[in-house]
């Protein structure tokens, strides 16, 4: 069973609209969570990082939260723009150990 | 400037054959990766270099060879080419080692294609 499970697995929203993104692990402890863009025939690029004791972090329009009692984290994209089309992957990263990445969430925005 | 650039980008081949990928960063980074993605987009470490040297080897064929030349450069050469080898192979590099995460950066990817 992998370690980091996202949901849903694809996604269509309508341009301008909000949708959020689920990021559940079993990893622990770690050291951090980044979720990562990665759009169509790239390299995947982080949007942000968290650490244990954070809760939320935000660039631009993506706001990533974290709760790490529940071993729980999500990533909501306001006001969605058609370059929001991309794979969006949760990174665990263990201590002292290797990445434990998520499969993706695939999100497709529409005008 | 690209920061972490492979090449080529798409690499169509024929079973059987042996080909390879290379790798550069220019960021000064001392740990560069190879982690294979595949169909259903999961992407997965297949090797990691900490200045020049070896320090992850996943259960990877030994088909699959990586050489780093320079901290800067780590190329993967695969032999006898197998249909499943079909992925898209991701060169990445990051500050630190052991696989703790101090910002990945990837390159756009090579797509292979194994016929």
């Amino acid at each position: 069973k992998n370690q980091v499970e996202q949901s849903p697995q694809s996604l269509i929203i309508l341009e301008g609209k909000n949708c959020t993104l689920q990021c559940n692990y079993t990893v622990s402890p770690f050291s951090n969570l980044r979720w990562y863009k990665q759009d169509t025939g790239r390299g995947p690029v982080s949007l942000t990082i968290m650490t244990f004791s954070e809760n939320t972090k935000s660039n631009g329009r993506y706001t990533a939260t974290l709760d790490a009692d529940t071993k729980q984290s999500s990533l909501h994209i306001t006001a969605s723009q058609l370059s929001d089309s991309a794979s969006y992957i949760c990174v665990v990263s263990p201590r002292l150990n290797r990445l434990a990445f998520g499969k993706g969430n695939q999100v497709v925005v529409i005008p | 400037d690209t920061a972490v650039s492979q090449t080529p980008k798409y690499l169509v081949t024929q079973m059987g054959n042996d080909k390879s990928i290379k790798c550069e960063q220019n960021l000064g980074h001392d740990t560069m990766y190879w982690y294979k993605q595949d169909s259903k987009k999961f992407l997965k470490i297949m090797f990691s270099y900490n200045n020049k040297e070896l320090i992850i080897n996943e259960t990877v064929p030994n088909r699959f060879s990586p050489k780093s030349p320079d901290k800067a450069h780590l190329n993967l050469h695969i032999n006898s080419l197998e249909l499943g080898d079909s992925a898209v192979y991701f060169c990445a590099s990051s500050q630190g080692d052991r696989g703790i995460d101090y910002g990945y950066t990837f390159g756009s990817g090579t797509r292979l294609t194994v016929v």
